[in-house]
């Protein structure tokens, strides 16, 4: 299958710091990523719909000024977490479509970065 | 009502039981359904996926769809160690590829 590698794997920051976490697809290239948020025990919540060369698209309720999303290549979307605070502390994971395998979804995860904020 | 239910275990089988995993939904334009692995600190790993009502089996594991009940199963047979995991159902209409994840069930085989 597809592969998707997100960078870092985990990340400890101080509170008021930003973080930057990269996704890239590497045997295909992602017209749409998607952005996800995990906390413990719970399950995926979709934060974001990263498409290259346009704005992303943000659900509900996530700021926009505070998650911001980057996808200037058909290989590469970032997120990074501004003026990070404890509260901001998850498990982020991005995923990823490949247009090859005929699917009208995206199948494909990195492997997800846990940010701690301290 | 949430969109998807999932029952969150813990479960714990013996070594080569069949386990059955659930979930429910109540979106109506769900149009492919999806069952992902998740092991602990890793992204999910996709393991099925269908996009009709019916069985659809690849080895160990057998997809189950019932859209009049808008209830799908997942049933792993000869579980193993290995398959110790948290299991996550998600679907999605298709239009925009956006999934709605469950909540994810998390399974213990013991030795």
């Amino acid at each position: 299958g597809a592969v998707v590698s997100q960078h870092p794997s985990w990340v400890i920051c101080k509170s008021g710091t930003s973080v930057k976490i990269e996704c890239r697809s590497l045997d295909f290239q992602a017209t749409t990523m998607f952005w996800y948020r995990q906390f413990p025990k719970q399950s995926l919540m979709l934060m974001a719909t990263s498409n290259e060369g346009s704005k992303a698209t943000y659900e509900q309720g996530v700021e926009k000024d505070k998650f911001l999303i980057n996808h200037a290549s058909l290989t590469l979307s970032t997120l990074t977490v501004t003026s990070a605070h404890p509260e901001d502390s998850s498990f982020y994971i991005c995923s990823a479509r490949d247009p090859r395998q005929g699917r009208n979804t995206e199948a494909f995860f990195g492997q997800g970065t846990r940010l701690t904020v301290v | 009502q949430k969109e998807v239910e999932q029952d969150p275990g813990p479960l714990s089988v013996p070594e080569g039981a069949i386990v059955s995993l659930n979930c429910t939904y109540s979106n109506s334009a769900f149009q492919y359904f999806m069952w992902y692995r998740q092991y602990s600190r890793k992204g999910p790993e996709l393991l099925m996926y269908t996009y009709s009502s019916g069985n659809k089996e690849d080895g160990r594991f057998t997809a189950q769809v019932d859209k009049s009940s808008k209830y799908i199963s997942l049933f792993i047979r000869d579980s193993q160690p290995s398959d110790s995991a948290t299991y996550l159902c998600a679907f999605t209409s298709g239009n925009t590829g956006k999934l709605i994840f469950g909540q994810g069930t998390t399974l213990q085989v013991k030795p």
